[in-house]
């Protein structure tokens, strides 16, 4: 299995609070991203790194926001968490870029009462 | 717009016979098309990939086809076993300039014994 550790694995919070989720990779993969997962809609792109402080928005980028300051760590932070961004939160690495095989990590469970 | 279309959203077999989950996508750039299983509470493992210069790729009993003319890829599970069952996601690269992975919604497979 890729090493990919995501973190917490589950967390419940409040509207309106900060929260940050990280994933940490011992591949070395240049390429980073924070997908998002909910009944009906499959896996939906949030964020992607193409390498240290690099990064861009993917289709549903709207309420996050992510930094990369190491390659092995990639962290998505929701500013004032809304109960809409209740969902699976899978991070995933790939060795170069976006059609290239890529790999997932276990996901974090997070609930916004 | 940029989507993939994935069809049927459940199957049920019995445990020896055949499987089969279609894809169809939109974007006729799409070169990298790759299949994930995802069992209950971990994160989409990649079985199977192929790429847009070949029109079908084997491993053991999976099989995955791709008709480039119509658009759409297909996953083939042969000999179907209780631990096939899981859900299924296919996945389509898709944009100009940096290529993103589009995921159809799923199938949910059950095999039965």
């Amino acid at each position: 299995d890729a090493g990919i550790t995501q973190s917490p694995r589950h967390k419940v919070t409040e509207t309106g609070t900060p929260v940050t989720l990280r994933c940490h990779q011992t591949e070395n993969h240049r390429y980073m991203y924070w997908y998002r997962q909910d009944p009906g809609h499959g896996l939906r792109l949030i964020h992607y790194s193409y390498g240290v402080k690099d990064t861009d928005k993917g289709e549903v980028s709207d309420g996050y926001s992510v930094s990369r300051s190491k390659t092995e760590d990639f962290l998505l932070t929701l500013e004032s968490a809304t109960s809409s961004q209740t969902s699976v939160y899978f991070c995933a690495i790939s060795e170069s870029g976006g059609n290239q095989p890529q790999h997932f990590g276990d996901g974090t469970r997070l609930s916004i009462l | 717009g940029e989507n993939v279309e994935q069809h049927p959203s459940t199957l049920s077999v019995q445990e020896g016979d055949s499987a089969v989950i279609k894809c169809t996508y939109s974007d006729s750039a799409s070169n990298y098309f790759p299949w994930y299983k995802q069992e209950l509470g971990k994160g989409p493992q990649l079985i199977i990939d192929i790429r847009s210069n070949v029109g079908e790729k084997k491993d053991q009993r999976i099989a995955v086809t791709l008709n480039k003319t119509a658009k759409h890829f297909s996953l083939h599970i042969t000999e179907t076993q209780p631990e096939d069952s899981a859900v299924y996601f296919c996945a389509a690269s898709m944009g100009t300039g940096f290529q993103k992975l589009v995921f159809g919604t799923g199938t949910r497979l059950l095999v039965s014994p």
